[in-house]
């Protein structure tokens, strides 16, 4: 069976330092990969988006940056955080062909 | 993908059925229509999808009008633990998902 792991699950971290948010899915292979972020009281924003190894498309303008170094690794960075960056992310995952979103357990980032 | 809009808020008495509805005007043939829920503090939850047949899984059922334009997910009997933001989106298959504002769904002993 296929699972979505992602870590950490919380953190603080200081405005100005980096960030950097893993997640791996087991079980399948060639899977469609998402980064989303959830803002206190807001949406879902979809910010990343990838369908392969090394393709990613960046759906908000911002200081994040992901990567998908291997076809189940999907990495969220960041040099240098800001306030705003504070939120909600998951990271979920659809096989090719469907829409039927698996998500991973959440990580909360607080920057002060 | 096809722009859907739904209300803000809705309530439902504990074991009647919630009738979440869901304006899909624009919706193009190929494009889907999938029901996700959130529930605090979690990542939503895969409820139901369908393309122009009523659909029932084990969660709910679908009903999608005959022109498509709209839909509703039914939750038969529903419970306090679906208390939660669901979401309608339609996508064309296999599609980047985004999520719009959703309907808060309390249910009320």
């Amino acid at each position: 069976s296929q699972t979505i792991h992602q870590w950490p699950a919380t953190l603080v971290q200081p405005v100005g330092s980096p960030l950097s948010l893993e997640c791996t899915v087991e079980g399948t292979s060639n899977p469609n990969l998402y980064w989303y972020r959830q803002a206190a009281g807001r949406g879902l924003q979809l910010l990343f988006y990838s369908v392969g190894i090394g393709q990613i498309s960046s759906e908000v303008p911002q200081n994040l940056s992901a990567s998908r170094p291997q076809d189940r690794q999907f990495i969220l960075s960041s040099k240098k955080l800001l306030l705003s960056d504070s939120g909600f992310y998951l990271c979920a995952w659809n096989p090719a062909r469907t829409g039927e979103l698996f998500f991973g357990e959440g990580s909360r980032l607080t920057v002060l | 993908d096809a722009k859907t809009t739904q209300p803000t808020s809705m309530d439902c008495a504990e074991g009647r059925a919630a009738n979440l509805p869901c304006n899909h005007s624009t919706i193009s043939g190929n494009e889907y229509v999938y029901w996700y829920r959130q529930i605090h503090s979690q990542g939503p939850q895969y409820i139901i999808h369908g393309l122009k047949n009523n659909e029932t899984n084990e969660m709910a059922s679908l009903i999608i009008t005959e022109d498509r334009k709209s839909s509703t997910l039914i939750l038969p009997h529903a419970t306090l633990r679906d208390t939660a933001v669901y979401y309608c989106i339609s996508i064309l298959w296999n599609y980047k998902l985004t999520f719009g504002k959703g309907t808060l769904l309390t249910v009320n002993p």
